[in-house]
């Protein structure tokens, strides 16, 4: 089943509002990754999650990782066309494979 | 350099056909995955492989089949295909199973009649 949690599933904002997905897992992850997906292409790699508590940005990007390491979100601040797409969580369990969230398809209203 | 590739773009098949995915990568990478994305569920791990002539089951591995020959190259199977088969599938490769970030190909549109 399902071992990644993610929401809310689909969000619609005015071009220049925030943005934020949410990522949860019910157990502690080793790393967290983030990906997004523009519609008719394929995952790319944004950012990886190590340490509890941690805060990485890439310019209007902003990830956070949990202080337990069980969640994780993207925010994203003033929202362009371009960010337009599907953002993917995927946890890692130690040596284990990365488990995909089900995604956050953000549609952004110019 | 190409990066993660994936033949064909798309196909449809009949139900009961057989066909196999090719991915191949240039990237010198060590792990090779196959996933499957539908509609709300995210990106489901099929198979993967550690290296050369290793395999290995993923979160939905039934009706399928894999190889790894050759370290840049990974092959997925169907033997007999389904309805439920159809769908979006992804390879993807990384340097080691890690922290490595996984790189995707541009995906296989597969349509199971």
């Amino acid at each position: 089943g399902q071992q990644v949690m993610q929401i809310p599933q689909y969000q619609h904002v005015q071009e220049g509002e925030d943005f934020t997905t949410y990522c949860n897992s019910s157990t502690t992850l080793s790393n967290i990754q983030w990906y997004k997906q523009r519609p008719g292409g394929h995952p790319v790699f944004l950012i990886q999650l190590v340490k509890s508590g941690e805060v990485k940005k890439q310019k209007r990007l902003t990830f956070q990782f949990g202080e337990a390491k069980k969640n994780s979100s993207l925010h994203i601040t003033a929202t362009q066309t371009t960010d337009v797409g599907t953002y993917f969580c995927a946890g890692k369990k130690g040596a284990n494979n990365l488990f995909f969230g089900t995604g956050t398809r953000l549609t952004v209203i110019p | 350099n190409a990066g993660v590739t994936q033949t064909p773009k798309f196909r449809v098949l009949k139900t009961g056909q057989s066909m196999t995915l090719l991915c191949a990568q240039d990237m010198n990478h060590e792990y090779m995955y196959w996933y499957r994305q539908d509609p709300g569920m995210g990106l489901r791990l099929i198979h993967y492989s550690v290296g050369e002539g290793t395999t290995a089951k993923g979160e939905v591995p039934d009706g399928y089949n894999v190889s790894r020959l050759k370290k840049q190259n990974f092959l997925l199977g169907l033997e007999s295909a389904a309805p439920s088969q159809t769908s979006v599938y992804f390879c993807a490769s990384s340097y080691s199973g890690g922290l490595e970030t996984q790189y995707f190909g541009p995906g296989t549109r597969l349509l199971v009649l």
